[in-house]
Formats: structure tokens, C-alpha cells, sequence
């Protein structure tokens, strides 16, 4: 199946940095998620990207889906407690597939110290 | 309903029990999917059904896991003859199944934990 390499696994980082995730795969996806899950809940969804170049802004947070379409990046500025939790990238190349096509990243695990 | 609902949210067992976990998608998703997590992990895909289409059984770890869902309503995985490594987080997840466009909503999960 499709491979997603999602880096870093850990960050940890003062309140008020900037933080970049990324995830990067072998195989071309038409669309990125990326995912945010809290302790003891699901993972929600924080940005969706379907277009090849597309930069896309929630709030402090922004999401680019790679030229290649074999990329995507999630950038958090100034960071806030609140932050705090596991991030998914999540890759859809051809539906259909096993998951119709979805593969999720391991996630990074974001800490902040205050 | 408004979200996905999971029952039950944490469920203790003994190695050897059989267990079942349900999931009651959003109304009107079409597509459903069941993942594992285990501790500090990714999420593992299990199963994926999706209208009245033979599920996607591809990624059920042994013939000890199953799923069943009814039409587009409600679904359940069960695990027979639970063991320890089978204690992890169960998410399920539906979506609208709108193609490359899909996103999925997931539940809270199910915690089991295996003695």
C-alpha cells in the first residue's frame, strides 16, 4: 500500500514558537487532511487540501499540499497551550483502494512547555 | 445524529472474552471506517464499508476481528477471544463519500483493555 513518512515524530517546543510539520510520500495523493487529536478523543479535522500548490489558512494555522503532490506541510504559529496533541496527516491518492484509498501518517506528537 | 458515537468509551475484559464495540455514524454518511490505536501509536486501518458494497476487510488484523454493519446505520466490530495486544483505542469514522473530496468525522473511540 501507500507510505506516508510524517516528520517529526516529537517536537517540543517553548510557548509562542512557530512549529512546521511535514509528511511526504512515494506516490502522488489528490488530496491531503491533516488531522488534530486531543487526549482522549477522536482526531478532527483541521485543514483539507485538494489542489496541487494550494495554501490554505485556519486561524494560526496553515497547510500547503506539495507542487509534486507527493508532500504537504502544516505550519502552527505562535504557539499556545491549547495546541498540545497528536497530528495527523492523512493522503488520498486513487479512491477505491484499501480505506478507499486513504493512508494516515504516524503522527507527531506536539509538546509545549510554557 | 450530530457526530459520530461510539459505545462503550472504555471496556476492561479478560484474555479470552469475546468483546463487541459499536459505532453509530453521522445520518446520511454512506461511508464507514474502523481503525486501531494502539498507545502513543497511528491509526491502523481495520475495515471500511461503504452503502451496500462488499466491505474492505483488508486490513482486519486476524479472523478473530469482524465487522458487521446494517444498510448505512449502525456498525460492530467484534473481536472473539480477546488478547492482551488487542488492548488499544477503537476509532470509527464516517464521511459522506464524496469521492477524492471525502473527509472523515471520527467518534471518541472505544479504550478496550485486555487482562
Amino acid at each position: 500500500g501507500q507510505q506516508l513518512n510524517q516528520s517529526p515524530q516529537s517536537m517540543f517546543i517553548q510557548e509562542g514558537e512557530d512549529v512546521s510539520m511535514n509528511c511526504t510520500s512515494s506516490s502522488i495523493f489528490n488530496t491531503w487532511l491533516w488531522y488534530k487529536q486531543d487526549p482522549g478523543e477522536g482526531p478532527v479535522l483541521l485543514i483539507a487540501l485538494y489542489k496541487a500548490g494550494e495554501l490554505t489558512s485556519n486561524g494560526r494555522l496553515t497547510a500547503q499540499f506539495g507542487i509534486t503532490r507527493k508532500d504537504s506541510f502544516l505550519n502552527i504559529s505562535a504557539s499556545i497551550p491549547s495546541d498540545v496533541g497528536i497530528y495527523f496527516c492523512a493522503g488520498r491518492g486513487r479512491t477505491g483502494g484499501g480505506a478507499d484509498g486513504l493512508t494516515f501518517g504516524k503522527g507527531t506528537h506536539l509538546i509545549i512547555q510554557p | 445524529g450530530a457526530g459520530v458515537s461510539q459505545s462503550p468509551s472504555n471496556k476492561v475484559t479478560e484474555k479470552g472474552k469475546d468483546v463487541e464495540l459499536r459505532c453509530d455514524p453521522i445520518s446520511g454518511h454512506t461511508a464507514l471506517y474502523w481503525y486501531r490505536q494502539r498507545l502513543g501509536q497511528g491509526l491502523e486501518f481495520l475495515i471500511y464499508f461503504q452503502g451496500n458494497s462488499a466491505p474492505d476487510k483488508s486490513g482486519l488484523p486476524s479472523d478473530r476481528f469482524s465487522a458487521e454493519r446494517t444498510g448505512e446505520s449502525v456498525s460492530t466490530l467484534t473481536i472473539q477471544r480477546t488478547q492482551q495486544e488487542d488492548s488499544a483505542v477503537y476509532l470509527c469514522a464516517s464521511s459522506p463519500h464524496m469521492g477524492e473530496a471525502d473527509v472523515l468525522t471520527f467518534g471518541a473511540g472505544s479504550r478496550l483493555t485486555v487482562l
